[in-house]
């Protein structure tokens, strides 16, 4: 069964901190995605990568990097925690001509608490 | 510019009710592709449907049903006969074909009572 794992399901970091999200597919996508997922706001795109070590900025990327070392992870950071920074992080991958004709395989998220 | 709109943020049904979630989109490409996805209590995003600009043919898996009309933009999903199990957000969510990216709307909580 082809997966989307994310490395951490619930994560409590302190204001300040770096924080390293992970995630990694088994599927081979070119593609991949950092939403993030706040109640009434639906899911806000951070940064997405098409490529390894490429990366494009989505609707909220303050606050925000990523890195893309292999084809297979994708990892978002926190360069300084804040509380603001508290929600559901999720994690997407998708073939390059996928997303129209495949949609997205997403990982099953991590919840960030920021105290 | 992209975008989806689901009006209904939370809806309460009783069990073997039927449910209709809305989803208007607003796109100016012409081609185009429109999806729903389930997210239960586990969290993770599971696809239920695409549909593509050009086909505006209805859909029906099992308990599910999707009505397309692109003269009023709008891509609705019923589920009949709604059980327990529907319980989730459900997302729907458009992609252009001249881009990579998603965009989704906020969501409708749907919780059926048994």
């Amino acid at each position: 069964d082809v997966k989307v794992t994310q490395s951490s399901r619930y994560l409590v970091k302190r204001t300040g901190e770096k924080v390293f999200l992970e995630c990694v597919q088994d599927m081979d996508h070119e593609n991949m995605f950092w939403y993030r997922q706040d109640p009434g706001l639906g899911l806000r795109l951070i940064y997405f990568s098409y490529d390894v070590k490429m990366k494009e900025k989505g609707d909220i990327p303050e606050g925000y990097s990523v890195s893309r070392e292999k084809k297979e992870r994708f990892s978002l950071i926190l360069e300084s925690a804040s509380t603001n920074q508290t929600s559901m992080y999720l994690c997407a991958s998708s073939l390059i001509a996928g997303p129209q004709t495949y949609g997205y395989t997403f990982g099953s998220g991590t919840r960030l608490t920021v105290v | 510019a992209q975008k989806v709109t689901q009006a209904q943020t939370e809806i309460s049904v009783v069990e073997k009710e039927d449910v209709t979630l809305d989803c208007v989109y607003e796109t100016r490409d012409t081609t185009y592709y429109l999806f729903w996805y389930k997210q239960p209590p586990s969290g993770e995003l599971v696809f239920l449907i695409r549909r593509n600009s050009f086909d505006e043919q209805n859909e029906i898996s099992g308990r599910y049903s999707w009505n397309f009309q692109k003269s009023t933009s709008s891509f609705n999903f019923t589920i009949t006969a709604s059980q327990v199990v529907d319980s989730a957000v459900y997302f729907c969510a458009l992609s252009v074909y001249t881009g990579n990216q998603f965009y989704f709307g906020t969501g409708t909580s749907l919780t059926v009572i048994p």
